[in-house]
């Protein structure tokens, strides 16, 4: 079964420019979760959805903002970048159905670099 | 709400000493208790979790944790390290009927030494 895939690995934007980060699950997950990860402020999420339904938000601004489609490959969006929002982004998926003990398993991670 | 406290920010140790990481949570309810653990440019791996049943669970790496309620602790031990320990880690809680949404810990960078 293949993991979580996160699209692309690496990449550089400037300010004030946006940017979309791809999360593909594990065939079967409906649930996709994406978390920020800095040195300083650890993980932190962002949103979870299931079944292209938004079902859990972090403390984020709006400019952080996400999808789901129908096969749950799930996408983010920031707008207006800015240099603090350099991180590594990390998608992890779940079933999340009548277990929702499960683990979640995640993807390597989108390196986002604001210059 | 729930909050997750990882005491040593790095812990340094020599290949084949025994290491324990160490893992307080704050919460109101019960709880679920996970580790993660992150190797350079990936993501993260579970490593152990704790739900319910015996308080002491194990990995199939050597690694084993203890669920303390009284002291709301969740610490990670290995009786003796390799190299390929070398990673950072993660302790997590979540709460059954909540969002089961994992709060995470800041991270505890175990660094071994030959």
């Amino acid at each position: 079964k293949a993991g979580v895939t996160q699209t692309p690995r690496y990449l550089i934007k400037t300010r004030g420019q946006q940017v979309t980060l791809s999360c593909s699950p594990i065939s079967g997950h409906r649930s996709v979760s994406w978390y920020q990860q800095t040195p300083g402020q650890g993980l932190q999420f962002l949103f979870e959805y299931f079944s292209e339904t938004q079902r859990n938000k972090g403390n984020f601004p709006g400019r952080f903002s996400g999808r789901q489609f129908s096969n749950s490959r799930s996408e983010m969006n920031v707008s207006t970048l800015e240099l603090g929002d350099s991180a590594l982004y990390l998608c992890a998926s779940s079933p999340r159905g009548a277990e929702k003990n499960t683990e979640a398993f995640f993807g390597q991670g989108t390196r986002l670099t604001v210059v | 709400a729930q909050s997750v406290t990882q005491l040593d920010s790095q812990v340094p140790v020599f290949e084949e000493a025994p290491v324990e990481l160490r893992c307080n949570y704050s919460s109101s309810v019960s709880v679920y208790l996970f580790w993660y653990v992150q190797y350079p440019n990936q993501g993260l791996q579970l490593l152990l979790k704790y739900l319910s049943g015996s308080t002491l669970v194990e990995s199939i790496n050597g690694f084993e944790a203890e669920f303390n309620k009284s002291q709301t602790s969740f610490h990670l031990r290995k009786p003796s390290v390799h190299i390929s320990d070398t990673a950072e880690y993660f302790c997590a809680v979540s709460e059954p009927g909540g969002s089961y949404i994992p709060t995470f810990g800041r991270g505890t960078s175990l660094i071994v030494h030959p």
